[in-house]
């Protein structure tokens, strides 16, 4: 089975801190993905990576920088985190090209920002 | 920009009886694929259903079918003889052919009531 872990199922930090995400997948994926889910507003994607040290902007990129130095590992990093930024994080990857119909997730992070 | 509707915010069902859950969404890509996933309370979002654009026939998965109108541009869920392990949030997502990325819509909560 595909497995996608997230570091923390719940994180409570400070304004201002700088928050690290990680996310690790066990199936060989090329593609790694971070959304952000909001009641309403269902998933938007803050960023994308391809490929290690490759990354692309989502749709809601601002505020967030992301880092992939593995191919297993994609991290995302709130700088200085704000209120606004209190959500629920979830990481997908997938494989690349004609082989990726689906996106496999993990568990979220439920992240709340003081 | 395409986009991905999903009107019914909550919905609910009888145990054993059918529900059918509506989404909309636009876009003027003729390569397209379509998703149903399915995101229980507090486990992992998983993938229930695609439907590739260029097929005709619509995608069935056990008890899961979609109706696939292409023209009208919806593709709405049914799920027959409802379990109460249906019981989640049900995402529609959209996802251009040459892109690895989703588009999603905000979500359809489903209660089945014993």
């Amino acid at each position: 089975d595909v497995k996608v872990t997230q570091s923390s199922r719940y994180l409570v930090k400070r304004t201002g801190e700088k928050v690290f995400l990680e996310c690790v997948q066990d199936m060989d994926h090329e593609n790694m993905f971070w959304y952000r889910q909001d009641p309403g507003l269902g998933l938007r994607l803050i960023y994308f990576s391809y490929d290690v040290k490759m990354k692309e902007k989502g749709d809601i990129p601002e505020g967030y920088s992301v880092s992939r130095e593995k191919k297993e590992r994609f991290s995302l990093i709130l700088e200085s985190a704000s209120t606004n930024q209190t959500s629920m994080y979830l990481c997908a990857s997938s494989f690349a090209g004609a082989k990726s119909y689906e996106q496999y997730f993990g568990p979220g992070t439920r992240l709340t920002v003081t | 920009a395409q986009t991905v509707t999903q009107s019914q915010p909550e919905m609910s069902v009888q145990e054993a009886e059918t529900v059918t859950l509506s989404c909309t969404y636009d876009t003027s890509e003729s390569d397209y694929y379509l998703f149903w996933y399915k995101q229980p309370p507090s486990r992992q979002m998983i993938l229930v259903i695609r439907q590739e654009a260029y097929k005709q026939q619509n995608a069935t998965e056990n008890r899961f079918s979609v109706n696939f109108q292409k023209a009208a541009k919806s593709f709405s869920l049914k799920i027959s003889d409802s379990q109460l392990g249906d019981a989640a949030m049900y995402f529609c997502a959209y996802r251009r052919g040459a892109t690895n990325k989703l588009i999603f819509g905000t979500g359809t909560l489903l209660a089945v009531q014993p």
